[in-house]
């Protein structure tokens, strides 16, 4: 089974300053991890993935994640945001023998202001 | 918008009452996942089938069901509703030998 902690609950950020948000994980198995976004009223749309390979994983709308394995984490970066970026962001991960289900941490509420 | 749909957006019903929330994949998928995201209990994992068959089961109570008919679509029942039913139920889907899974935007349930 896998698990997923997102450190944060909120992070408060203003506009054109960078952006982390945390993610670690626990699985007995090889991973599969996710980062998605849920803007208000919408489903969740994938940002981005780690599958393998790379570790530095860049993807949609200039967010970037980092695959650390000895850390189990997994965090996305943005060096910039904007207005736009205000959202909930989730860290989800699925185990290489689970059929792809999605474990997803409690979710990090992005505001970004001003 | 993701490709994936599913009607209806919104539902009020009664304690007690059985809805059935309806999903279509992605033109191509064939797997199928239903979430549930809820403020007490986030996004959990309901179940998944793969070609009409059942491949995994999460959180799922008794008292939902699930299927996935032969043109791919999938329905999840929920019967006996109890208030704490209400929530955002999303099914997503994925393509065949691919390790992303894509989201429609949601049934929101309210149960009274």
């Amino acid at each position: 089974a896998q698990s997923v902690t997102q450190l944060d609950s909120q992070v408060p950020v203003f506009e054109e300053a960078p952006v982390e948000l945390r993610c670690n994980y626990s699985s007995s198995v090889s991973v599969y991890l996710f980062w998605y976004v849920q803007y208000p009223n919408q489903g969740l749309q994938l940002l981005l993935k780690y599958l393998s390979g790379s570790t530095l994983v860049k993807g949609i709308n200039g967010f970037e994640a980092e695959f650390n394995k000895s850390q189990t984490s997994f965090h996305l970066r943005k060096p910039s945001v904007h207005i736009s970026d205000t959202a909930e962001y989730f860290c989800a991960v699925s185990g290489t023998d689970s059929w792809g289900k999605l474990q997803f941490g409690a979710g990090t509420q992005v505001v970004v202001t001003p | 918008d993701s490709g994936v749909t599913q009607t209806p957006k919104h539902l009020i019903t009664a304690t007690g009452q059985r809805v059935t929330l309806r999903c279509s994949p992605r033109s191509g998928d064939l797997s199928v996942y239903w979430y549930q995201q809820s403020l007490d209990q986030g996004l959990q994992f309901l179940i998944q089938y793969y070609n009409g068959e059942e491949r995994a089961k999460g959180n799922i109570l008794e008292r939902f069901s699930a299927q996935q008919f032969p043109d791919l679509h999938s329905e999840l029942n929920l019967s006996s509703l109890e208030l704490g039913d209400s929530a955002l139920y999303f099914c997503a889907s994925s393509p065949r030998g691919r390790n992303e899974q894509f989201f429609g935007p949601g049934t929101r349930l309210t149960v009274l």
